[in-house]
């Protein structure tokens, strides 16, 4: 296992469009987190998984936004009628749910531009 | 409400210092504290966990302690080098979940 994997790693869109991001988490977490960071700031929470239950969304995340994780493996990041304050990076990651153990994992990342 | 505060926000030393960077949080009912590196336009590497029953944690050149009760973590960075130039980020969960709350991250620029 290579650690968290996101796809893609780079997106440009035109406002409007719908984008999804796909995460592959480390195999045997079963905790998986979708932050959102702009430039300057630390990651905003967007929402968490406990294996395929979907535990908090932040109020960050809009009508547009949705996050599935359907079988408690991978998950997707959908956006809808991109807008261009959606620009972001979007990180994934993931951890086990014990708390001696749960160091979050974080992939490279998903950058969106929208133009 | 959990709030994170980083401070300074940036900082610049010389090669070879010992530099201190600060972590303060709001509401002390956590589990743990996290501190992560994370090097331009990449992801997030995660430096130390520190339990809330420890006060500190070491790795290499690294030192976290915690206060919970006065709501302090602070990173110690021994005889700093040019490659830990980086941002580091602190994340702290709320009360009773595992929903980790980032502060805006320290700058830290070492020069050779």
């Amino acid at each position: 296992d290579t650690g968290v994997s996101q796809d893609p790693r780079h997106k440009i869109t035109k406002r409007g469009q719908n984008v999804t991001f796909r995460c592959d988490p480390i195999s045997e977490h079963n905790r998986l987190y979708w932050y959102r960071q702009t430039l300057g700031q630390g990651p905003e929470f967007l929402t968490y998984f406990q294996n395929e239950a979907q535990l908090e969304k932040s109020r960050l995340l809009s009508d547009r936004f949705s996050a599935e994780r359907p079988k408690g493996s991978f998950s997707t990041l959908e956006i809808q009628r991109t807008e261009q304050g959606d620009s972001a990076m979007y990180l994934c990651a993931s951890s086990l749910a014990r708390p001696q153990a749960n160091v979050l994992t974080f992939g490279a990342g998903s950058r969106l531009t929208v133009l | 409400k959990q709030e994170v505060t980083q401070i300074p926000a940036a900082l610049s030393v010389p090669e070879g210092e010992n530099l201190v960077l600060n972590c303060s949080f709001t509401d002390s009912a956590i589990y743990n504290l996290q501190w992560f590196r994370q090097d331009p336009g990449k992801g997030l590497t995660s430096l130390l966990l520190i339990q809330s029953s420890q006060r500190e944690q070491t790795s290499g050149r690294l030192n976290a302690s915690l206060d919970k009760s006065s709501g302090r973590s602070t990173l110690y960075i021994a005889a700093s080098q040019p490659g830990d130039s980086a941002t580091y980020l602190c994340a702290v969960p709320t009360s009773g979940t595992y929903k980790y709350i980032f502060g805006t991250g320290t700058r830290l620029k070492v020069l050779a």
